[in-house]
């Protein structure tokens, strides 16, 4: 099984600033790397497919690269609806997996 | 409008049985593969199973292989998840999914359900 870890666990920033949010697998998962928000009470939402590629509907402001196993979300200036928890999945390899998330809180 | 609406949910006893459902509408049902996923409480995302847009191949987490059941209906744009031989360890809000593209599965999960909690315990 591909263990994903997400760094940090916890982001403090205030809105305006730029977030730099991790992901690492434990062996190569090509850029078969996915990446959602989920808001609190709320389902999972897909920000980003195949490492990089915006999902319909999703604002510019989010960005993702990498590829193997170090990946990186970023979001280049934090909006009030952006503080949630983000999670990586990986899709190269069955079981799929998920990352232990990074919640990005408002500094 | 793309919508997944899941329901079945509830309180059953360590060794007991429970239905979900996923009703599906706003797209070619047979058309995707699905999926569900759950979240215990306070934790993360955990993938349980899938199953494909012709519902011939299914795959399940190691977890749940064996207790367990993905299936669906096309003539009901239902996806179904029988759980079976119930733990404490599986109480959990339960999501459906929808792939983004047909079977690839490479290009994650756009429409999510609302979920549905499962909760074991006696």
């Amino acid at each position: 099984e591909i263990v994903l870890t997400q760094s940090p666990a916890t982001l403090s920033l205030s809105p305006g600033e730029r977030a730099t949010l991790s992901c690492r697998a434990s062996q190569s998962v090509s850029s078969y790397l996915a990446w959602y928000q989920q808001k609190s009470g709320q389902a999972p939402r897909l920000l980003i497919y195949d490492a990089s590629n915006r999902a319909t509907g999703i604002p510019a402001r989010f960005s993702g690269s990498g590829s193997g196993t170090d990946f990186t979300l970023t979001i280049s200036s934090l909006e009030s609806e952006d503080f949630a928890v983000y999670y990586c999945q990986q899709s190269s390899n069955w079981p799929l997996t998920f990352g232990g998330g990074t919640k990005v809180e408002i500094k | 409008e793309v919508q997944l609406l899941e329901s079945g949910g509830g309180l059953v006893q360590p060794g007991g049985s429970l239905r979900l459902s996923c009703a599906a509408s706003g797209f070619t049902f047979t058309s995707y593969a699905m999926t569900w996923v759950r979240q215990a409480p306070g934790k993360g995302l955990d993938w349980v199973a899938g199953i494909s847009g012709s519902g011939g191949t299914t795959l399940y987490a190691d977890s749940v292989k064996g207790r367990f059941t993905v299936s669906r209906d096309k003539s009901k744009n239902t996806l179904y998840l029988q759980m079976d031989s119930l733990r404490v360890e599986d109480t959990a809000i339960y999501y459906c999914a929808k792939y983004t593209y047909g079977d690839d599965v490479m290009k994650g999960f756009d429409i999510w359900g609302q979920g549905t909690a499962v909760t074991v315990s006696s």
